[in-house]
């Protein structure tokens, strides 16, 4: 079955505490992106990547940093988490572009 | 910049009668505008997309989008609703310069029995 997957789905974790949230995705897109979601703010980008390699800041980076070594994963990485980085973080991808993407079924995130 | 905008939070509507869901948009050029809906605890899913043809788009889950491009608006319909329609729908549009989508805020239906 064609998906994205996002890995955990639900963390709770402390101000500081290093962590790393997974997405891969099986249909060999060239595109994936992260985008967090907040009431009332709709979906914002993190950082995206056209390709192997190649990555690039989206609307919201601050706290945040990606690596793309390969084609089907796309890790986040939040090296200090802090609370306001507290919410539900979604990974998408798309064949060669950004315009119709799938969606991972999304991590949510508390940092207490 | 390419923006789109969804003026409601919430929209109400009882099952079997229409419903309308309004975006509009501000882009350069032929818009690209989407529609995408997330169910609960569950990721978005697309619904459907204008790229140019027709100005009646329809997509999934018999949903259909009217492209108005004197109103600059992309408004989601469905004739007949159903109480399995209550979500948050995205309205979005892709910011070409930046390669990224760029989504309204979205606007939670809620469709009563």
């Amino acid at each position: 079955e064609a998906q994205v997957t996002q890995n955990p789905r639900y963390l709770i974790t402390v101000t500081g505490k290093k962590l790393t949230v997974t997405c891969s995705q099986n249909m060999n897109h060239e595109y994936m992106s992260w985008y967090r979601q907040d009431p009332g703010l709709g979906l914002r980008q993190i950082y995206y990547s056209m390709n192997v390699e190649v990555t690039d800041k989206g609307d919201v980076p601050e706290g945040y940093k990606v690596s793309r070594k390969e084609k089907r994963n796309f890790p986040l990485i939040l090296e200090s988490p802090s609370p306001n980085q507290t919410s539900l973080y979604f990974c998408a991808s798309s064949p060669n572009n950004p315009k119709t993407q799938y969606f991972g079924p999304g991590t949510r995130l508390l940092v207490l | 910049a390419q923006s789109v905008a969804q003026p409601e939070d919430q929209v109400n509507v009882a099952e079997g009668n229409p419903l309308t869901v309004k975006c509009t948009y501000s882009v350069s050029g032929n818009p690209y505008l989407f529609w995408y809906v997330q169910y609960p605890n569950r990721g978005l899913q697309f619904l459907l997309k204008y790229i140019t043809g027709d100005n009646l788009v329809k997509g999934s889950y018999g949903f259909e989008a009217e492209f108005n491009k004197s109103q600059t608006s992309f408004h989601l319909k469905k004739p007949s609703a159903l109480v399995s329609d209550s979500a948050l729908y995205f309205c979005a549009a892709p910011d070409t310069g930046r390669r990224a989508l760029t989504f309204g805020s979205g606007t939670r239906l809620q469709v009563q029995p």
